[in-house]
């Protein structure tokens, strides 16, 4: 299994810049999840989707992140404009919903700097 | 919202010593998770812990829940230099879904030769 696929790894962008990251889930799981990593803020939860649909999104920053789930094997988060208070590491991670207490699989993360 | 709270935020321990991370809950956990991380890499699933007084063990690592169901413990037996990183609790709700896991703050350790 080629596990939880995320692009790019890194990305260094310019303040205003429009930024797109990726993610392609385990095949087979139906839930996936956007979390995002800091310093001072550890591991925040930013949306999830359950079979393509987004569940809850109340960890989103602001309106300048958008996320979407086009099908059961993609993902996007995209930020517009970016900020350099986004800098951070962006996971995503997928997991079989079944009902009931699953594993969540991360992948690498893609370490986000805008300048 | 449910927080944890993970301690000490920081542990140097010499090798093959003992080590224990705690990780608090402001409610009750009913799905409490214990993950690993490595620098520069993601998170790798260690344990996971449902009901009161559960224990799990695997290789020289065992998670304990508590009766009460709002603290859990991660002790590492003989540690080495492979159990160095970043541990993260992670816990899912009543108030939050079942899938929807939020971590705590996570602790650093660091195993010296």
């Amino acid at each position: 299994d080629a596990g939880v696929i995320q692009s790019p790894r890194h990305e260094v962008t310019e303040m205003g810049q429009e930024v797109t990251l990726r993610c392609k889930p385990i095949s087979g799981h139906n839930s996936l999840f956007w979390y995002r990593q800091t310093m001072m803020r550890g591991l925040e939860l930013l949306i999830y989707f359950n079979n393509n649909v987004p569940i809850d999104d109340s960890g989103m920053p602001e309106d300048r992140f958008s996320a979407k789930m086009p099908n059961a094997s993609f993902s996007t988060l995209k930020i517009q404009p970016s900020e350099p208070r986004d800098s951070a590491v962006y996971f995503c991670a997928s997991s079989l919903d079944r009902g009931g207490y699953e594993k969540l699989f991360f992948g690498s993360g893609t370490q986000l700097s805008v300048l | 919202s449910q927080e944890l709270e993970q301690s000490p935020q920081s542990l140097i321990v010499q090798e093959g010593k003992n080590l224990t991370i705690n990780c608090t809950s402001s409610k009750t956990l009913y799905g409490l998770y214990w993950y690993k991380q490595k620098y520069g890499e993601g998170l790798i699933f260690l344990m996971m812990l449902q009901k009161g007084g559960e224990e799990k063990s695997h290789e020289k690592i065992t998670a304990k829940l508590d009766e009460k169901k709002q603290q859990s413990s991660l002790h590492i037996t003989a540690s080495q230099p492979s159990h160095a990183g970043i541990y993260l609790c992670g816990a899912t709700g009543e108030n939050t879904g079942f899938q929807k896991l939020v971590f705590g703050t996570g602790t650093r350790l660091l195993v010296s030769p």
